[in-house]
């Protein structure tokens, strides 16, 4: 089956700086990629998806490409805030047939005011 | 509209007992999978129902049953719980199966402790 790799943590950041969450993935063919976040006490959220090789996807100012070359999903934020803090999961589909998926270990990120 | 609801909220059992968890799938959703979350790590998938059969199962042991209602409401067992049992467990639903784009929709998660 597929397979993903996300870079560990926790990740401390100043309110306002630059968010870079590492994801790589193992998979035959090109399947669609998925960040969900998860706040305390809660589920999983879904964050953003990309389907296809070089889409971008995006929410709440949060990005991710998918560069096939690289087989990465990473994501990134431009300015961080405080609600922002969470554990944030990269996710493929567990086999190219279906839609159950496999997630990374999750990168906790934690901003400080 | 309701999203997936899970229940119950939590649950604290011994070794050797039996655990029923519920979900209800998102409103026009047929598809639900289960995933265990243990503490710090990520989400491993347990199996997927579709049509009220077991359509895809992760690498769980026998231990780990299920059901889907005709209303699409599922619920997980697991049998002779083992302390390695404990965790976080999510209900996913999604509106197509075996749609590979489908976004899944989670639950906010059965806590169950095994004491």
């Amino acid at each position: 089956g597929n397979s993903v790799t996300q870079m560990e943590g926790p990740v401390t950041l100043s309110e306002e700086a630059f968010l870079t969450i590492n994801c790589t993935y193992t998979a035959t063919g090109y399947p669609s990629l998925f960040w969900y976040v998860q706040y305390p006490g809660e589920g999983l959220q879904l964050l953003l998806k990309a389907t296809k090789a070089d889409d971008k996807g995006s929410n709440k100012g949060f990005e991710a490409t998918y560069r096939k070359e690289t087989t990465s999903f990473h994501l990134e934020k431009g300015s961080v805030q405080v609600s922002d803090s969470a554990v944030y999961f990269c996710a493929l589909p567990y086999y190219n047939a279906g839609n159950m998926l496999t997630f990374g270990g999750g990168t906790r990120l934690m901003v400080k005011p | 509209d309701a999203g997936v609801t899970q229940s119950p909220t939590h649950l604290i059992k011994t070794r050797g007992q039996q655990v029923t968890l519920r979900c209800s799938p998102k409103s026009g959703h047929d598809t639900v999978s289960w995933y265990q979350q243990a503490l710090g790590q990520g989400p491993q998938f347990i199996f997927q129902y579709y049509e009220e059969e077991e359509r895809q199962r992760g690498n769980f042991p026998d231990r780990f049953s299920g059901h889907q209602f005709p209303n699409y409401s599922s619920e997980l067992n697991v049998n002779a719980l083992l302390l390695g049992d404990s965790a976080l467990y999510l209900c996913a639903s999604s509106p197509e199966f075996g749609a590979r784009t489908d976004t899944q929709y989670f639950g906010p998660g059965t806590r169950l402790t095994v004491l």
